[in-house]
């Protein structure tokens, strides 16, 4: 498709599972970042991949968030063991490389609900 | 780390009136982008600001980056109904280097449009 794809759109899961979640950004996109909205938040920066650079993992929230990032394109967020303070909407969005690196489109995003 | 301080948090007004919302820092930014958020959807780039300064119009919207740098507001003329959603404003910190990609947002101001 045209725009950044998200899956799967809602998840309900149970503490203490692990869940992944995908990303799959516009073509030709290099950069791909994640970023976690909680209800009546703004949106919080997770981590952020750019081409075959090392990605930046400085917002991820905990060691039980990882992220992965295969042939420059589709990306995982999977979160272990999971709490209830993970449930938000987890949001995706990719940008051309370039000097306006602001200009992100975002993805649908996954809802997490954990019970 | 940075933050952003976005106001009003809500809004409730009149179809056919005018709308003002703003954003404010401690910190500089060099960009601010202002976003859009309908129900179960990811946000959308409205209007994006490079300079200090700068005003810019996409339709009845106006926005404009503050000469300060640590500020910048969007105004919307003559709401109409589907002008509802959460405006979002967001600000980068550099152009280039490490951290320059990681946008940091506002909380939102939530917009109802009354018929």
């Amino acid at each position: 498709g045209a725009g950044v794809s998200q899956s799967p759109s809602n998840k309900v899961t149970e503490k203490g599972k692990d869940v992944e979640l995908r990303c799959d950004p516009i073509s030709g996109h290099t950069a791909l970042y994640w970023y976690r909205q909680s209800l009546g938040q703004g949106l919080e920066f997770l981590i952020y991949f750019q081409g075959n650079s090392a990605p930046d993992k400085s917002g991820l929230p905990s060691d039980r968030f990882s992220a992965e990032r295969t042939g420059g394109s589709v990306s995982t967020l999977t979160i272990q063991r999971t709490q209830q303070e993970d449930s938000a909407v987890y949001l995706c969005a990719s940008s051309l490389s370039s000097r306006y690196t602001g200009e992100l489109f975002f993805g649908e995003g996954s809802r997490l609900t954990v019970l | 780390g940075q933050q952003l301080n976005q106001s009003p948090q809500s809004m409730f007004i009149q179809e056919g009136e005018d709308v003002s919302m703003n954003c404010t820092s401690s910190s500089i930014f060099n960009t601010w982008l202002w976003y859009k958020q309908d129900p179960g959807e990811g946000p959308v780039l409205l209007i994006a600001l490079y300079k200090a300064g700068e005003l810019t119009s996409n339709g009845r919207l106006t926005a404009q980056f503050g000469i300060t740098r640590k500020d910048s507001f969007l105004n919307i003329s003559a709401s109409i109904p589907s002008d509802v959603g959460i405006y979002f404003c967001a600000g980068q910190p550099t152009y280039s280097g490490a951290g320059s990609y990681q946008l940091t947002f506002g909380k939102g101001t939530k917009l109802s449009v009354i018929p």
